[in-house]
């Protein structure tokens, strides 16, 4: 079964501060991996997939395949950084997206 | 480019009723896909369609049922509607059928529909 799981609802932590959320992953076989964000107001958007390597706004992810996670880091969190998070997977091939219950980080000034 | 186009915003029927809900992808997409997304949840997989033909299916009951047609665009169905029906339908939009290095799913702003 394709499964994703956010842990944490919600997420508040200071500005400055390191920020982590977690996303754990079923999947049997080698998926790919995402993360989604949605600003207050505005549409869901790619923020990282892993089979970039890439950081973006200075958040990175990491994929685990021992742990079966993708949790997304930054070192110093940025009140604009506040939003709605959502992990998610795919199938090789597949444009289906499974999609965790997100993950609503507020930054605290 | 306005991106993908959703309509209508917001729609309010009433159980039992039929509602169709409408997608323009982004200029050049042919990949449309629909998700569900219930208040407090992640957006779930209903449909994709590439090129006119579906692609893949979610665990949906019969009566959601899409099209794409010649232009790209797509509907989403959904017949008589239940209460369980309310939540935010999201379309996605792609240059391809899979999600590769340099293509992504962009997404609209959803239609809320409330079912009453």
């Amino acid at each position: 079964a394709q499964r994703v799981t956010q842990p944490e609802k919600l997420l508040s932590v200071f500005k400055g501060a390191p920020v982590e959320l977690k996303c754990n992953y079923s999947y049997s076989g080698s998926p790919e991996l995402f993360w989604y964000v949605q600003y207050s107001r505005q549409r869901l958007q790619l923020l990282l997939r892993h089979i970039s390597r890439e950081s973006i706004k200075g958040f990175t992810a990491d994929l685990n395949k021992g742990e079966t996670s993708f949790h997304l880091k930054k070192p110093f969190a940025q009140e604009e950084d506040s939003a709605m998070y959502y992990c998610a997977l795919s199938g090789r091939g597949a444009q289906k997206l499974v999609f965790g219950q997100g993950t609503r980080l507020t930054i605290n000034p | 480019d306005a991106g993908v186009t959703q309509s209508p915003t917001h729609l309010i029927k009433t159980r039992g009723q039929q509602v169709t809900l409408r997608c323009s992808p982004i200029s050049g997409h042919k990949s449309v896909s629909w998700y569900q997304q219930v208040l407090g949840q992640g957006p779930q997989f209903i449909f994709q369609y590439y090129e006119k033909e579906e692609r893949g299916r979610g665990n949906f009951p019969d009566r959601f049922s899409a099209r794409q047609f010649p232009n790209y665009s797509s509907e989403l169905n959904v017949n008589a509607l239940l209460l369980g029906d309310s939540a935010l339908y999201l379309c996605a939009s792609s240059l391809e059928a899979a999600p590769r290095v340099n293509t992504e799913a962009f997404f609209g702003q959803g239609t809320r529909l409330t079912v009453v």
